[in-house]
């Protein structure tokens, strides 16, 4: 079964401009996070979804949106790029059910550049 | 969530169990523990997971201790590919499911 797909794996954007990342979960899963890590430091919850709905949301500002479809996709927006957004941003998935213990799978990320 | 406090690096030879040890002293009684592993340019990999009582599957085996304060992850015969930073996580089952990674423990599996 594939995993969580992300892409694309690598962009390079300048300041000042708007940026769509894009996930795919594991068939089955319902719910996606977002995460934003940068180098040397351990990954920093963003968002989550589930069944298309905002559940969770990290201290990001107003600059970071997302949304999820209904075949469970999701998309991650950052306006007004700037150079502190250089980051892995990182999507995962989890469950079939909202209150669950079954753990979140990661993809490998997309990797943001700001020039 | 509770907070977790992992050792920054740890070494282990080739063929050896590799313990990281992780304490999470105000975890509560519905929080659960988490290990996660990232080998540099890769999404985090799930290992294992655990309420109160150990836990095994082909990754690793978990032990936590009797009153939950910390907890163990074993690897049983580390080798090189084993190299990668190591996160525990505690988080509510009922939570937002967000996923503190904190620092980790640089972990590096010598010849």
């Amino acid at each position: 079964d594939a995993g969580v797909t992300q892409s694309p794996t690598h962009l390079i954007k300048t300041r000042g401009q708007h940026v769509t990342l894009r996930c795919s979960p594991i068939s089955g899963h319902k719910s996606v996070s977002w995460y934003q890590q940068v180098l040397g430091q351990g990954p920093q919850f963003i968002f989550q979804y589930y069944e298309k709905e905002e559940r969770g949301r990290g201290n990001f500002p107003d600059r970071f949106s997302a949304r999820q479809f209904p075949n469970y996709s999701s998309e991650l927006n950052v306006n007004a790029l700037l150079l502190g957004d250089s980051a892995l941003y990182l999507c995962a998935s989890s469950g079939t059910g909202w209150f669950s213990n079954q753990p979140q799978h990661f993809g490998d990320g997309t990797r943001l550049s700001i020039l | 969530d509770a907070k977790t406090t992992q050792p920054p690096s740890m070494d282990c030879a080739e063929g050896r169990a590799a313990n990281l040890p992780c304490n999470h002293s105000t975890i509560s009684g519905n929080e659960y523990v988490y290990w996660y592993r990232q080998i540099h340019s890769q999404g985090p990999q799930y290992i294992i997971h655990g309420l109160k009582n150990n836990e095994t599957n082909e990754m690793a085996s978990l032990i936590i201790t009797e009153d939950r304060k910390s907890s163990t992850l074993i690897l049983p015969h580390a080798t090189l590919r084993d190299t990668a930073v190591y996160y525990c996580i505690v988080r509510l089952s009922n939570s937002g499911y967000a996923l503190n990674f904190g620092k980790g423990t640089s972990l590096l599996v010598t010849p």
